[in-house]
């Protein structure tokens, strides 16, 4: 089955520092999702970006489909950024949505 | 929009007990999933309903988990007999279909002592 890695699998920022999480897939994706899961264990959808690239406030996600990643970008940090970050992709033929190793990032005051 | 509703939030139980937990979906999503995420690692699907029919279940172990969604739009998810390993949070999401993404409820975080 696909494999999805997501680097690096911890990061520590001081509050407004930039930074970039990657998620790598093994196989084509037609559908990819980053999520946010906060402290108190909840999901929380950022981007659906099944390819090219989106932003939303101070973060902004690129998928490029066809190289097999997607990158997470988040500008001027705030401790309300910590938590696990996840890619979860789904690939054609498949119904099923796999989810990354994450990224459990903490920004520090 | 009402999001997805998961209940309870906390359960304790004892191993060999059974336990049951129940997920409302967006309303209109057809596609409901349930979700089982372990301490320290992401989530991994246990089942997938297209309406009230399962498309993907191969995760989930059929000697001791069950689940059903009567009528298209609720679901419920069983353990019996729970195992010490089935501690964690079950996570339930929908989606309007499948190319498009999915929303979560809040979870329900499980300890089998």
């Amino acid at each position: 089955g696909i494999q999805v890695e997501q680097s690096p699998p911890d990061l520590i920022l001081q509050e407004g520092a930039n930074s970039t999480l990657r998620c790598n897939f093994s196989d084509s994706v037609n559908n990819l999702q980053w999520f946010h899961q906060n402290p108190w264990g909840q999901l929380i959808n950022l981007f659906y970006i099944p390819s090219g690239t989106k932003q939303n406030g101070r973060l902004s996600a690129t998928t490029v489909a066809t190289e097999r990643y997607s990158l997470l970008y988040i500008s001027s940090s705030q401790t309300t950024d910590s938590g696990v970050y996840f890619c979860a992709v789904k690939t054609s033929g498949t119904y099923k949505y796999i989810f990354g190793t994450g990224t459990r990032l903490k920004v520090l005051a | 929009e009402a999001g997805v509703a998961q209940s309870p939030r906390y359960k304790i139980i004892e191993k060999r007990q059974s336990v049951a937990f129940w997920c409302n979906p967006i309303s209109g999503h057809a596609t409901l999933y349930w979700y089982q995420q372990i301490l320290g690692q992401g989530p991994k699907l246990l089942i997938q309903f297209q309406n009230n029919g399962v498309v993907d279940d191969s995760q989930l172990p059929k000697d001791r988990f069950s689940a059903e969604r009567l009528k298209g739009v609720d679901s419920t998810l069983k353990i019996q007999p729970a195992k010490l390993e089935d501690s964690a949070v079950y996570l339930c999401a929908s989606s309007w279909g499948r190319p498009s993404p999915l929303h979560f409820g809040n979870g329900t975080r499980l300890t089998v002592t």
